[in-house]
């Protein structure tokens, strides 16, 4: 079973709006990471929180971790059309495997 | 190379036959991965490669499926006798890692399967 479940699965907005993406996961983690993908081919990493960190800032993206609450958020402020693409969160177990689990994803459109 | 590359970027194929899917790290990535994204999904893991062992093939969703790692870089994944439900994006990441950190991953561009 996946780990990271994102919601909503859809997101439509305008040009020049925040976007947020949020992450839930159900067990212990080292790290959790955000990924994007362009039209379901290769993903980029886009940001890497770990668990002892809170909030992570780069560019105009902004993630938090609660890690109480086994939930993560991804904000995308002012966003573009070109950041339309599906976002999806991976978590990194502690010790073990170095696998990622990741989630369905969050499918962003931004309109122009 | 500067990135991951996969060959080949489409593959159609009939049901029941075997194809090999072929995955080159970035130079120097110690651990490479493989992924299997079916239509809409996210990514489900298959295998993980530390130089050319597998310590977690826990993914790998049956017999049908293998793959091997020579000379700490290139990677093959077989599928054999190939079935409908085996259509989906097949996706390579490396990364140095061997920390058992679960460290950031670099993804290839994939290799879209169809099976007929």
């Amino acid at each position: 079973s996946q780990q990271g479940e994102e919601d909503p699965q859809a997101l439509s907005i305008q040009e020049g709006e925040n976007a947020t993406m949020n992450c839930s996961y159900k067990t212990s983690i080292n790290n959790l990471q955000w990924y994007r993908q362009n039209s379901g081919r290769g993903l980029v990493h886009l940001i890497l929180i770990r668990s002892n960190e809170r909030e992570k800032h780069s560019g105009r993206l902004r993630v938090t971790l609660d890690t109480s609450k086994k939930s993560s958020s991804l904000l995308i402020t002012a966003s573009r059309a070109a950041d339309t693409a599906s976002y999806f969160c991976a978590t990194g177990f502690q010790g073990g495997s170095e696998k990622l689990v990741f989630g369905k994803g969050t499918k962003l459109t931004v309109n122009p | 190379g500067a990135g991951v590359s996969q060959s080949p970027s489409n593959k159609v194929t009939e049901k029941g036959k075997d194809v090999e899917l072929r995955c080159d790290p970035i130079s120097g990535h110690t651990a490479l991965y493989w992924y299997r994204q079916s239509l809409g999904q996210g990514l489900e893991f298959l295998i993980y490669f530390q130089g050319n062992s597998a310590p977690d093939k826990s993914g790998l969703p049956s017999d049908r499926f293998s793959a091997e790692r020579t000379g700490g870089s290139v990677s093959t994944l077989t599928i054999q006798r190939t079935q409908q439900e085996d259509s989906a994006v097949y996706l390579c990441a490396s990364n140095l890692a061997g920390g058992g950190f679960a460290d950031t991953q670099y993804f290839g561009p994939g290799t879209r399967l169809t099976v007929l």
